[in-house]
């Protein structure tokens, strides 16, 4: 069965704590992983999209990896305002559906 | 700017109502979705729909209907409303081969109560 986890559930740091998270995923064939960003009460975001292992993909403070069997979400120097929840999800078809992980909420403390 | 709109931010029905979800995209997506998201459970896929007229169950089908009569407009239908279908409704778009993912509307918060 397609899988996607995300660790860790929750995660505190100090402004400027550089940290990772983590999305590991167990599918038939990978056709894309994709990053999303969702701040309380809203949508999620389209953060980022990697296609195949070694593929880096960096925005501000924010930096993508892929590996054969995880992604990372690598934030540098994090500030508050990035906080929110990230989500991960795997495409595995190509149908255009996405599976996803359960997330992993943020919070940067000034 | 490209947008998935979705009708309602909040909306409190009563317990046995039948409610309507609606969601319309401007972006020409074949595909469009509906998910709920609870504390805990993540992101579930209730119905999807690979164009107009087509709909298939997701993992969460119970208790709701979908339609989609034109290209752009994906409604959600919950026949008889009951309180464990409060829950944050999400609707997405993506184009036929989803090859640059999802994307999102803002979210409907219903409270059925």
């Amino acid at each position: 069965e397609d899988q996607v986890t995300q660790s860790p559930e929750a995660l505190r740091l100090q402004e400027g704590e550089s940290s990772s998270l983590n999305c590991s995923y167990t599918v038939s064939g990978l056709r894309g992983l994709f990053w999303y960003r969702q701040d309380p009460g809203k949508g999620p975001e389209f953060l980022f999209t990697l296609y195949s292992a070694g593929e880096e993909k960096e925005k501000e403070r924010l930096k993508a990896t892929l590996t054969k069997k995880e992604s990372f979400l690598h934030i540098t120097a994090p500030k508050p305002e990035d906080s929110a929840t990230y989500l991960c999800a795997v495409q595995v078809s190509n149908t255009g559906k996405l599976i996803f992980g359960q997330g992993t909420t943020l919070q940067v403390k000034p | 700017d490209v947008k998935v709109t979705q009708s309602s931010r909040y909306l409190v029905k009563r317990t046995g109502e039948k409610v309507f979800l609606e969601c319309v995209q401007d972006m020409d997506h074949e595909n469009m979705f509906w998910y709920r998201q609870d504390p805990g459970l993540g992101l579930r896929l209730i119905y999807f729909s690979y164009d107009v007229k087509m709909k298939e169950k997701g993992d969460i089908p119970e208790g709701y209907s979908v339609s989609r009569e034109k290209k752009e407009r994906f409604s959600l239908i919950l026949e008889s409303a009951s309180t464990n279908q409060t829950s944050m409704y999400l609707c997405a778009s993506s184009s036929s081969d989803g090859h640059y993912g999802y994307t999102f509307g803002s979210g409907t918060r219903l409270t059925v109560v």
